[in-house]
């Protein structure tokens, strides 16, 4: 069965502290995609990253770097330099390569607070 | 592009009456997908299509119906309004195209409150 855990459901930091999101994902197939999605207050949902499970790299986009281990199975994504325009919930995904229609499973969130 | 479009974007029912939450977009991709968000939890899928014509269950169809005539057009109707129907719900889309699965585009939302 698939599944993805967040297991923290609020972080509260100071504005230019470091902070990461746990991801912790549960598949039985070999290939497969993880996302993570940025909902800001306004509502909509912001593509952030996709990476299949061949592709252990870790990738950084300015502030943001994503860390993949599959001997944990977590996903987890780092925002360096936190800044009050990161506030928002923070959704990672799961994808099995074959199921029919890209179907996501969606953990329950994240949601983050930066302070000034 | 406009991309995903939902209307409307709030709207407040009566217990037992249906409503039509429309969505489409211009993207030319052939997957859509409803989901409803409830508070604190992430995202669940009602139904999802893969093409005009075909339409298949997610986690939580119960209550809701789709139809897909079109390539562009992905309606989610809820024929008989109950309190636990009250949500958030996003329509996306994605494309089969191009190598592995690819991410969701999403629209801006329908708030739904029934009362």
């Amino acid at each position: 069965a698939q599944k993805v855990t967040q297991a923290q459901t609020e972080i509260s930091v100071v504005e230019k502290e470091d902070v990461t999101l746990d991801c912790v994902y549960e598949t039985r197939d070999t290939t497969y995609y993880l996302f993570w999605y940025k909902q800001p207050p306004s509502g909509e949902l912001v593509f952030l990253i996709r990476r299949n499970s061949f592709d252990e790299q870790n990738e950084i986009s300015g502030r943001y770097s994503w860390n993949f281990q599959k001997s944990t199975s977590s996903f987890n994504f780092t925002i360096t330099a936190s800044q009050v325009v990161d506030s928002a919930v923070y959704f990672c995904a799961l994808s099995e390569a074959n199921n029919q229609g890209g179907k996501l499973i969606f953990g329950q969130g994240t949601e983050l607070s930066v302070k000034p | 592009n406009a991309g995903v479009t939902q209307t409307p974007k709030f709207r407040i029912l009566k217990i037992g009456q249906s409503m039509t939450l429309q969505c489409t977009q211009d993207m030319n991709h052939n997957y859509m997908y409803w989901y409803r968000q409830d508070p604190g939890m992430g995202l669940k899928l009602i139904y999802y299509s893969v093409g005009a014509g075909i339409t298949d269950k997610g986690e939580v169809p119960n209550g809701y119906n789709v139809s897909r005539s079109t390539t562009e057009d992905f309606p989610l109707r809820l024929e008989l309004a109950a309190p636990s129907q009250t949500s958030v719900y996003f329509c996306a889309s994605s494309s089969p195209r191009g190598q592995g699965i690819q991410p969701q585009h999403f629209g801006d939302g329908t708030r739904l409150s029934i009362l």
